[in-house]
Formats: C-alpha cells, structure tokens, sequence
C-alpha cells in the first residue's frame, strides 16, 4: 500500500504565522486525513477529507485537496507555541479490502516560536 | 470515556524474551490495530482486525501475534523479542468498519527497548 510523502520534514515559524504543510501521495484514495502528535504522546485526528471533496475547515486548520495533482496541504493560520508538534497525513486507499486501514507518511516537525 | 488504552507505557527486554502488550477501548469500535513508529519511517501497520475473532496482517506482521477475543481488548504479543523490535508501539481502533472514513483514536503508546 502507498504512503504519503510530507514536505517539508521540518518547519520553524514565529507565532502568529501561517504554516503549510504538504502531502503526495501515488495512487487514489478514498479519504486523507490528518493527524497531531505531541511529544511523547499518540496521535489526535484532525481532519478528514473525502476524496470528492477540494476543502475543507476546522477552526484555525483548513486542508484542501487535488486529486489530479494526488496531494493535500494542511494550513496552519495564526499558529501558537501550542501547535508545536508533528503532523502526519494518513491515506485510506481506495479498493475493497482497505476498509480502516491507513498508511502514514513520515510526518512534518512543526516548531513554533513564541 | 477513557478512550483507547495501553499498557505498559515502557517496557524493557531481554533478547528472546516475550511480552505482550495491552490494549483496551471502550467505545465499542469494530477496527484496531497496532502499529509501530520508528524514526524517519513513519508509522507502519502490524496487525488489524475488523471484529471480535477476525484479525489481519499489516505492513509488518514478522515476531508479532494477535487475537481479538472481545470487541474491547486487542492485545500484541512479541513472540521473542529482538533488538529490531525496540520502537513505539500504538494501538488505534475506529467506528464503522463499513465505513472508509472514520478517524483513529490513539492510544499514548508503549515504548519498548530489547537489548
């Protein structure tokens, strides 16, 4: 099963920027979704994205989606100290027998300076 | 609501010893799984399962062992441990295995060493 590919791996940023991350992926999907990890913690859902859908919001995160492009960015707007963590986009793969499962990329280290 | 649940959060081995690691979640979902995190691969799926008494292979199901006995519990067992084996283990579960878009909630992990 494929696995996205995060860009940047690392990105450092004063609060109150905006923050982009960027996801590809190989073959078509059902669903992207992106996940938070604090240090030392499990990962958190964030949003999830159809693969019929361009965009989507949640608070302060908006993600959108190209599937002619095969790639997702997560955006980050007025970001805190308290979004420091690593983000990850996770795949369901489209195809009968991926039901649940998901593949994760490598993960973008987000470090916010206060 | 608790969530999903693991223990121990550290654990350290003997090579060829065995364990098992434990995992619990209390929102009556049919899907978990395990999966480990390394550093600079990402998260990689062992094993899954749908539902009480059906299990699957991941990604990387070598020295590793499931059951799923109940709907709640879903527990790893490393069969004898190796030194490639040291990394972060996650369990996860889901709603809906019908459905292709539920999110995972994880649990805090269970950091393993084999020396």
């Amino acid at each position: 099963s494929q696995q996205g590919e995060e860009d940047p791996q690392a990105l450092s940023i004063q609060e109150g920027e905006n923050a982009t991350m960027n996801c590809s992926y190989k073959t078509s999907i059902n669903n992207l979704q992106w996940y938070r990890q604090n240090s030392g913690r499990g990962l958190v859902h964030l949003i999830l994205i159809r693969s019929n859908e361009r965009e989507k919001h949640s608070g302060r995160l908006r993600v959108t989606l190209d599937t002619s492009k095969k790639s997702s960015s997560l955006l980050i707007t007025a970001s805190r100290a308290a979004d420091t963590a690593s983000y990850f986009c996770a795949l369901s793969n489209a195809g009968g027998t991926s039901y649940g499962k998901l593949t994760f990329g490598q993960g973008t280290i987000l470090t916010v300076h206060p | 609501n608790a969530g999903v649940t693991q223990t121990p959060k550290f654990q350290v081995l003997k090579t060829g010893q065995s364990m098992t690691l434990q995992c619990a979640q209390d929102m009556n979902h049919e899907y978990m799984s395990w999966y480990r995190q390394d550093p600079g691969m990402g998260l990689r799926l062992i094993h899954y399962s749908v539902g009480a008494g059906i299990t699957d292979q991941g990604e990387v199901p070598n020295g590793y062992n499931v059951s799923r006995s109940t709907t709640e519990d879903f527990p790893l067992r490393l069969l004898s441990a190796a030194p490639s084996q040291t990394s972060v283990y996650f369990c996860a579960s889901s709603y809906r295995v019908e459905s292709r878009n539920s999110p995972l909630h994880f649990g805090n992990g269970t950091r393993l060493t084999v020396t």
